[in-house]
Formats: C-alpha cells, sequence, structure tokens
C-alpha cells in the first residue's frame, strides 16, 4: 500500500526558504508524477507543480519564481523548496500522487499534511 | 477560487445531499473531469470520484459524482456521522494552466 508522508520545520521566518520533504513507502518514487499542494488556514487547496523522474517540472505561475520540486529517487522521496515567504504562505502543505494523465489527472494517495507557520 | 461549491449543506442521519461545483467554459466546461476529496483534519485528504463518476474501491456507494456542461456534482444519500467532513472538488483550467480547486463544502450531519 502506498503511502506519503510530509516532513520539515513548522514554523519559517519571513524571506525565508520553506523547505519540505514528501517520503513515500509501498511503492517507487520512479514510477508516476508528483504533486505539492496548500490549504491556507479557511481557504480551499491551492496546486503548487508537480515533478516527473528525474526533472520534469511543472509549477502554478503564481509560485513560478519562488518554487522548486525535485526528486531523490536514492532516498525514495521528492522535495519542495519555496523562497522568499511571507504570511500569506502560512498553510498546510500537502504531497499526493498523480492518479492519470495531466492534465486530466485526480490525486490519490495524499499525505496527511504538514502545518508551516510562516513567522518571525 | 475557480470552482465554485456552496460554504456549507447540512442533512440528518439517513437523508442525502447534493454538492455542487460550478466552473466556466475553460474548465469543466472545456471537458476536463472534475474529481471529488473529503478532508477531515490531521488526516489524509481521501479520493472519492475520480473523472466525473468513477468510485475508486474502499468508497462507498452512497457517494456517486455526475457532470453536465460547466457543472458538477457529488451526491451522497443514506447520511452518516462519519461523512461529516469538508469536500472540494478539482479539475484543470486550460486558460490558467493550472490544476484548480473549490472553495470546499462543509457537511454538517444533524
Amino acid at each position: 500500500q502506498v503511502q506519503l508522508q510530509e516532513s520539515g520545520p513548522g514554523l519559517v521566518k519571513p524571506s525565508e526558504t520553506l523547505s519540505l520533504t514528501c517520503a513515500l513507502s509501498g511503492g517507487s518514487i520512479t514510477s508516476y508524477y508528483w504533486s505539492w499542494f496548500r490549504q491556507p488556514p479557511g481557504k480551499g487547496l491551492e496546486w503548487i507543480g508537480y515533478v516527473y523522474y528525474i526533472e520534469t517540472t511543472n509549477y502554478n505561475p503564481s509560485f513560478k519564481s519562488r518554487v522548486a520540486i525535485s526528486l531523490d529517487p536514492s532516498k525514495n522521496q521528492f522535495s519542495l523548496k519555496l523562497n522568499s515567504v511571507t504570511a500569506a504562505d502560512t498553510a498546510v502543505y500537502y504531497c499526493a500522487r498523480h492518479g492519470g494523465p495531466y492534465p486530466y489527472t485526480w490525486f490519490d494517495p495524499w499525505g496527511q499534511g504538514t502545518l508551516v507557520t510562516v513567522s518571525s | 477560487s475557480v470552482l465554485t461549491q456552496p460554504p456549507s449543506v447540512s442533512g440528518a442521519p439517513g437523508q442525502g445531499v447534493t454538492i455542487s461545483c460550478t466552473g466556466n467554459s475553460s474548465n469543466i466546461g472545456a471537458g476536463f473531469h472534475v474529481h471529488w476529496y473529503q478532508l477531515l483534519p490531521g488526516t489524509a485528504p481521501r479520493l472519492l470520484i475520480s473523472a466525473n463518476t468513477n468510485r475508486p474501491s474502499g468508497v462507498p456507494d452512497r457517494f456517486s459524482g455526475s457532470k453536465s456542461g460547466t457543472s458538477a456534482s457529488l451526491a451522497i444519500t443514506g447520511l452518516q456521522a462519519e461523512d461529516e467532513a469538508d469536500y472540494h472538488c478539482q479539475s484543470y483550467d486550460s486558460k490558467l494552466s493550472v490544476v484548480v480547486f473549490g472553495g470546499g463544502t462543509k457537511l454538517t450531519v444533524l
């Protein structure tokens, strides 16, 4: 059974870089597309971008200048880096696997999410 | 949010509810599929419906999806207390070139 688990600092200072990792168990990171999402408090879900083995990426234009998603096959995980963060980047961040061909894809499974707060 | 959902719906145990998801000609109306997720605090989002109408294994047949024109709907019959959660629709927008979501609908089981 494929499972995903996000990890990383729960508190990031303004202007610094948010770094999260999504570890995969029960499957291979090289076989699918993988995405990051976030949900700010009281708001809906927002897609950040995806990565496919090894360096194929696609980002939400809203984040394009600040975001990088990478994949590490040796650790069976993929990562998110979002730089120059502000309080508006405070959110629960999720990772998930693509279930179908982009852009018609759904996402399944998901990680349980990790709360990142941007504050000094 | 690009897709519009009602903020909340409610129903008594055993009854049914429908949650709408309204888009436009750049997303749902352009033929892109609609998918539905159930979110509970502290747990992984759960896929309920993929590609408009498909129910993954393990999802009860009380959940069903439909799509028509620029809108889609999630129907839940025989409400149970465990169905109380937030429900989000998802599609793709060709004008924005992004995966898009609705703002989420909170279901309260009375």
